[in-house]
Formats: C-alpha cells, sequence, structure tokens
C-alpha cells in the first residue's frame, strides 16, 4: 500500500503570506494526487486533482505541483477564510490514502 | 446540482452491526465512470478510506477493513449501502460518502455532510 505523509503538522501564518504544504507517497504515484480543505465540522472540500488541476470555483491563489512522489499545495496570498485543515490523497492505485493532514493557524 | 446526504443510527453497541445509507441526487450511479465511496474520519484524527462501488458493480475495500465492509448500492433509489459488523468504540468516527471524480479518477468532488456514529455501552 502507498503511504502519504504531508509536512508540516501545524503551521502558523499571518493573513498575507504566502505557505507552502508538501506531501511525500511512499512510492510514485505520477500525478495522481489530490488536496482537500476542511474547517471545523464540515466535510473536506476539493481544491486540487491530478496534482495541479484546480477544481472549478477554487480561488487562483491556491495551486499544487509536483510529480513522483513529492508535492506541494501552496497559497500565495493567505485569506483570513483559509485558516483550516489541509489533506492530500493519493489515488494512482487502491488502497487510496490521505495524508495526517496540515493544519493552518492565524499567527 | 450534486448532492450526497448520509443517513443511519448516531449511537450502535459494540459487537453490532452498522449500516449507513448514502441518498444521492443529481447524478447517476449507471453512468459510465461514477463510483460512490465512504471515507471515515475520527473526531480530532484524519481521513480514513473505507470503500466504494463503482457504476459497474466493481468493489474496492481498505484491506485492514475488508473483513468487516460490505458495499451495495441501488440504483433505482440512488442509494448506496455500507455495512460494518462488530463495531467497536474505536470505529467511533464521522462517516461521510462522496461521489468520486470525473473519468472513475479516485478523488472526491462531491461530499455528504457527514453523520457521527459513536459505538458505546
Amino acid at each position: 500500500d502507498i503511504q502519504m505523509t504531508q509536512s508540516p503538522s501545524t503551521l502558523s501564518a499571518s493573513v498575507g503570506d504566502r505557505v507552502t504544504i508538501t506531501c511525500r507517497a511512499s512510492q510514485s504515484i505520477s500525478s495522481w494526487l489530490a488536496w482537500y480543505q476542511q474547517k471545523p465540522g464540515k466535510a473536506p472540500k476539493l481544491l486540487i486533482y491530478k496534482a495541479s488541476s484546480l477544481e472549478s470555483g477554487v480561488p487562483s491563489r491556491f495551486s499544487g505541483s509536483g510529480s513522483g512522489t513529492e508535492f506541494t499545495l501552496t497559497i500565495s496570498s493567505l485569506q483570513p477564510d483559509d485558516f483550516a485543515t489541509y489533506y492530500c490523497q493519493q489515488y494512482n492505485s487502491y488502497p487510496v490514502d490521505f495524508g495526517q493532514g496540515t493544519k493552518l493557524e492565524i499567527k | 446540482q450534486i448532492t450526497l446526504k448520509e443517513s443511519g443510527p448516531t449511537l450502535v453497541k459494540p459487537t453490532q452491526t452498522l449500516t449507513l445509507t448514502c441518498t444521492f441526487s443529481g447524478f447517476s450511479l449507471s453512468t459510465s465512470g461514477v463510483g460512490v465511496g465512504w471515507i471515515r474520519q475520527p473526531p480530532g484524527k484524519a481521513l480514513e478510506w473505507l470503500a466504494l462501488i463503482y457504476w459497474d458493480d466493481d468493489k474496492r475495500y481498505s484491506p485492514s477493513l475488508k473483513s468487516r465492509l460490505t458495499i451495495t448500492k441501488d440504483t433505482s433509489k440512488n442509494q448506496v449501502v455500507l455495512t460494518m459488523t462488530n463495531m467497536d468504540p474505536v470505529d467511533t468516527a464521522t462517516y461521510y460518502c462522496a461521489r468520486n471524480g470525473r473519468d472513475s479518477s479516485g478523488y472526491y468532488d462531491y461530499w455528504g455532510q457527514g453523520t457521527l456514529v459513536t459505538v458505546s455501552s
């Protein structure tokens, strides 16, 4: 099975900052990676699929990059609404797997 | 408009069987490439993928839970049902159903609101 590891687990940042979250796969997953945003008490929301494709309706300040085993989610200029927990997910093969999450906190 | 909604018991006793129903609208599970999956999240913890059923009745399960899970669909009712046997307190979690992405991709583009299931005697 492919395991996903995110870093950092927690990230403190301020409005306007540029932030990057990293996700590593235990083996190559090509570009079969998605990113989700989750707010407390809510379902995850799809942000990025196929490593760098922006889901419809998602602000352009979100971007994804990477292939193989290392991937990043970048938020170019943090907005108040962006403070949440972010998860990566590999879907190269079953069982699909989610990372352990990165909590983005207000500094 | 695509929606999914989970329903089922909020409280189950240890050793009991959990049955959850996902009722959806705005898409059909008879359309090629479409699938509906289940994902759970224990309180304060990460997401855990459980199972998926495709339009052609192909099914996939988490290896660690495969012996306890069954996923079925009723296309005429727009429903997917997940059963989990031998429930334990560690199975306490919010259970989500979600539609898989376009072209049978394994990511999830639409999610239900989730239902919290507590396992306790």
